[in-house]
């Protein structure tokens, strides 16, 4: 059964810092991981997908990396921002095994704070 | 863009009444889910499709139903509301990884609480 760990669960940098943000997962026959943010009492926005045959998409101040092979992946933001504010959440897909059969899971997040 | 569209942000209910939960997507995509996300518990799948009329059970369908009559509609169904369904409810959708990445879409959700 996959399981996907974040770690830490909360985070506080100063405004401007760069950091990056783990996710790890015990199953590496994965077909894609998603970043996604969730800000309180909202829905999630997809931030970045990886599919399993990259190891890294950019969009931005947001950099993220996947290594199959070590069941990890990163989020690195860069400039961090107040607005930033926010859970990150990493989620991924099993390789389908037949039709509509696809189902994610997910971390529990890592809340982050970013002080002004 | 991608609008996944929840009809609810907040309901109140109370404990034995039916609640309907609606989600309307725009693009077309095959596949809906309906998770509820708990503190501590993190997002779990209650049901999915993958076609009009086609549901699959996810990790905790107990307590609930759907129905997809329509492509871009999935509505969740409390039978009969209990106060351990008190949760936020999001809705998602994705084409079938077969065709794209299988990039998942959410909602706003739905705050629902039951007295």
């Amino acid at each position: 059964k996959q399981e996907v760990t974040q770690i830490p669960a909360a985070l506080s940098v100063p405004e401007g810092e760069n950091l990056v943000l783990n996710c790890s997962f015990t199953d590496s026959a994965i077909y894609n991981l998603q970043w996604f943010r969730q800000d309180p009492g909202k829905g999630l926005t997809s931030l970045l997908l990886i599919q399993s045959s990259q190891r890294e998409q950019t969009s931005g101040r947001l950099n993220a990396s996947l290594d199959k092979s070590s069941g990890r992946s990163t989020l690195y933001i860069a400039a961090s921002q107040p607005g930033d504010s926010a859970t990150y959440l990493c989620a991924v897909i099993r390789r389908p095994t037949n039709f509509g059969n696809e189902k994610l899971t997910f971390g529990t997040g890592t809340r982050l704070t970013i002080i002004p | 863009d991608v609008k996944v569209t929840q009809s609810s942000r907040y309901l109140v209910k109370r404990t034995g009444e039916k609640v309907f939960l609606e989600c309307v997507q725009d693009m077309d995509h095959e596949n809906m889910f309906w998770y509820r996300q708990d503190p501590g518990l993190g997002l779990r799948l209650i049901y999915f499709s993958y076609d009009v009329k086609m549901k699959e059970k996810g990790d905790i369908p107990e307590g609930y139903s759907v129905s997809r009559e329509k492509k871009e509609r999935f509505s969740l169904i409390l039978e009969s509301a209990s106060t351990n369904q008190t949760s936020m409810y999001l809705c998602a959708s994705s084409l079938w990884p077969g065709l794209n990445t299988g990039e998942l879409f959410f909602g706003e959700g739905s705050r629902l609480t039951v007295l």
